[in-house]
């Protein structure tokens, strides 16, 4: 199966950090994604891991993978107020050819 | 560098009507090509995708249709639009080959069915 799950929102303080959480089913995924977007905008991919690591760390982004559980997360540090987006895990399986995408985290950061 | 146009970036169109939405991609030869429908208050819909000129691979059944006429171009049409046709249409590109799939997308067309 291809579903992806996230919450859909996600409230925070500037300057404190956001956790969105995803879940997934397909056990043959080979990458993982978080992408953001922006209101009337298409989407920006923010970061990727593959599938045999556990953590990445890219700036003020860590994304978190428990392959076990199937459960990916972001944490972004230091939330600002331009960080209030829509975000979407996805993963694409074993061919690479198609990618499933969460509902996506509406986040809204509060100044 | 690669880029990726659509339009247009708005539509209204009324019930019934015909639908024609283009995406190019600039800067790549080969890509895999996507289109994505995000239904308002919802996540990312995958309808359509293509890995080369004429082969396209539906995920949903639905009165939609796309077409890729040339390597870099790929269409979203329908003969007659529905009210549950309205949404935000994402064309997207990947590397054709390669092991590492990032997909890049365009900035999106919202259509309106009244």
């Amino acid at each position: 199966g291809e579903d992806v799950e996230q919450s859909l929102f996600l409230s925070v303080r500037e300057g404190d950090s956001s956790v969105i959480n995803c879940t997934y089913t397909d056990s043959s995924s080979t990458y993982l994604y978080w992408y953001k977007q922006e209101p009337g905008a298409g989407l920006q991919l923010l970061t990727y891991i593959f599938s045999n690591m556990d953590m990445k760390q890219d700036q003020r982004l860590t994304v978190l993978l428990n392959k076990k559980d199937k459960h990916l997360s972001l944490r972004i540090a230091d939330t600002q107020t331009g960080d209030s987006a829509i975000y979407f895990c996805a993963e694409s399986i074993n061919t690479g050819n198609q990618f499933y995408f969460g509902t996506g985290t509406s986040l809204t950061v509060i100044p | 560098s690669q880029t990726i146009h659509q339009w247009p970036a708005t539509l209204v169109q009324p019930v019934g009507s015909p639908l024609s939405l283009e995406c190019t991609v600039e800067g790549t030869s080969n890509p895999n090509l996507y289109w994505y429908r995000q239904a308002a208050g919802r996540g990312l819909q995958l309808l359509f995708y293509s890995v080369g000129i004429g082969q396209i691979s539906s995920e949903v059944p639905q009165n939609l249709s796309a077409s890729r006429p040339q390597d870099r171009q790929f269409i979203l049409s329908s003969k007659k639009l529905l009210l549950s046709d309205s949404g935000f249409y994402l064309c997207a590109w990947t590397p054709g080959t390669g092991s590492y799939y990032e997909q890049y997308f365009g900035p999106g067309t919202r259509l309106t069915v009244t």
